[in-house]
């Protein structure tokens, strides 16, 4: 089975700042599907961005961009311009073959006003 | 659409008895999958269907545990008897297609289950 690992369990960044956060994965798949979800204290898991591993170029959703390096099997989320809304519990999700989501452990983002 | 939709949001019962946690998927999404999220687990996968029909079964913990879909907009996770271990957030989420096929699952507000 594929893992991720978010080594990070804990991140502050100040507000306006910006903020990257880790994730790894370790798959023997070429083509594969990574995602960030954040969960706010609502508990609802929102899709914050997607990335499809057979792309180069990496996505970006608004202040939200990724550092995908796909021989390292690194997929790291910046956050720029953080804002008080974005303190949250940030999951790294990773899509192959099997059907399954697997999911990191998640990085708890604090943000400092 | 409204999203994914649970019921309860939170649910609090005694030790031995049953629950039932409900899922209503996004219109159209042929895939629905239930987890359940714990401190020390994180987010397991416990079962996962196909246009009505269970797919993969091999999350769910043992066999009080049971998930049926009925209609492609109604689904069940029944625990019986419950168990304080089972105290855990229970999340249900759809996609269209497979998550092989790099669709986003989309998730409901979860059921905060606590067994006493």
């Amino acid at each position: 089975a594929q893992t991720v690992t978010q080594s990070q369990p804990e991140m502050s960044v100040q507000e306006a700042e910006t903020v990257t956060l880790s994730c790894t994965y370790d798959t023997s798949e070429s083509d594969y599907y990574l995602f960030w979800y954040k969960q706010p204290p609502s508990r609802q898991m929102i899709l914050v961005i997607r990335q499809e591993a057979y792309k180069q170029q990496n996505a970006t959703e608004n202040r939200f961009s990724v550092n995908f390096q796909k021989a390292a099997k690194s997929f790291s989320l910046k956050i720029s311009d953080s804002q008080l809304g974005d303190a949250a519990m940030y999951f790294c999700a990773y899509a192959g073959t099997g059907n399954q989501f697997y999911f990191g452990t998640g990085t708890s983002l604090t943000v400092i006003p | 659409d409204a999203g994914v939709i649970q019921s309860p949001r939170h649910e609090v019962t005694e030790m031995g008895q049953e629950v039932t946690l409900r899922c209503k998927p996004i219109s159209g999404h042929d895939y629905l999958f239930w987890y359940r999220q714990t401190m020390m687990r994180g987010l397991e996968l416990l079962i996962y269907f196909n246009n009505n029909v269970p797919i993969d079964d091999s999350g769910m913990p043992e066999d009080r545990f049971s998930a049926k879909m009925p209609n492609a907009s109604f689904s069940t996770l029944k625990i019986q008897p419950s168990e304080p271990r089972d105290s855990a957030v229970y999340f249900c989420a759809s996609s269209l297609n497979p998550p092989g096929g790099g669709d986003t699952q989309y998730f409901g507000p979860g059921t905060r289950l606590t067994v006493l």
